[in-house]
């Protein structure tokens, strides 16, 4: 398997537009994960899906912010209107669940500038 | 809640030295996992090594060991014959064992070896 695969790998967008960052989970990975990266937050869970439904969305800092996932094979995060402090770096992970410990494979990340 | 702390911002030795990474974290679970991840200036997030509190035995991987301290909730992450490829990010991360496999980070260590 390639393992979860994110794109873009940098988005550069203006103040105002709409962001799209995507995420394919690894193949047969039930939970998905998004996460954001700052210097000042450090690493923090903004939402998760299980068998693509939405669990928890408490970590999704604002209405600007969505999550969808409508397959097993896809996931998006959109931000609209994108503002300078989403400036981040976002990470797409998923894990297959037991009844013990799953290891959490990341993506490379996307590393999103607003200006 | 769960938090993880990581009390030291950055390190830096030299290479083939012995260094040892804190974190402390806060919980009232008694089952759970405790992870170190390493992120390289690919951003690629790494799992070094992890630990399950029900065992007392440290976890060990090669140059990577971990000293558990369940009572004081202390799990700290020694590396021996330190490498100039071990240059990088280091984060500590706690994950409850029974439930969703969400984990909570800390705020992280860079960690950077001299030749």
């Amino acid at each position: 398997d390639a393992g979860v695969i994110q794109s873009p790998r940098h988005e550069v967008t203006e103040m105002g537009q709409e962001v799209t960052l995507r995420c394919k989970p690894i193949s047969g990975h039930d939970y998905l994960f998004w996460y954001r990266q700052t210097m000042m937050r450090g690493l923090e869970l903004l939402i998760y899906f299980n068998n693509n439904v939405p669990i928890d969305d408490s970590g999704m800092p604002e209405d600007r912010f969505s999550a969808k996932m409508p397959n097993a094979s896809f996931s998006t995060l959109k931000i609209q209107p994108s503002e300078p402090r989403d400036s981040a770096v976002y990470f797409c992970a998923s894990s297959q669940s037991s009844t013990g410990y799953s290891e959490a494979f990341f993506g490379q990340g996307t590393r999103l500038t607003v200006v | 809640a769960q938090t993880v702390t990581q009390s030291q911002p950055e390190m830096s030795v030299q290479e083939a030295e012995t260094v040892t990474l804190s974190c402390t974290y806060d919980t009232s679970e008694n089952n759970y996992y405790l992870f170190w991840y390493k992120q390289p200036p690919s951003r690629q997030m790494i799992l070094v090594i992890r630990q399950e509190a029900y065992k007392q035995q440290n976890a060990t991987e090669n140059r990577f060991s971990v000293n558990f301290q369940k009572a004081a909730k202390s799990f700290s992450l020694k590396i021996s014959d330190s490498q100039l490829g071990d240059t990088a990010m280091y984060f500590c991360a706690f994950m409850k064992r029974q439930g969703a496999q969400k984990l909570v980070f800390g705020q992280g260590t860079r960690l950077t070896i001299n030749p």
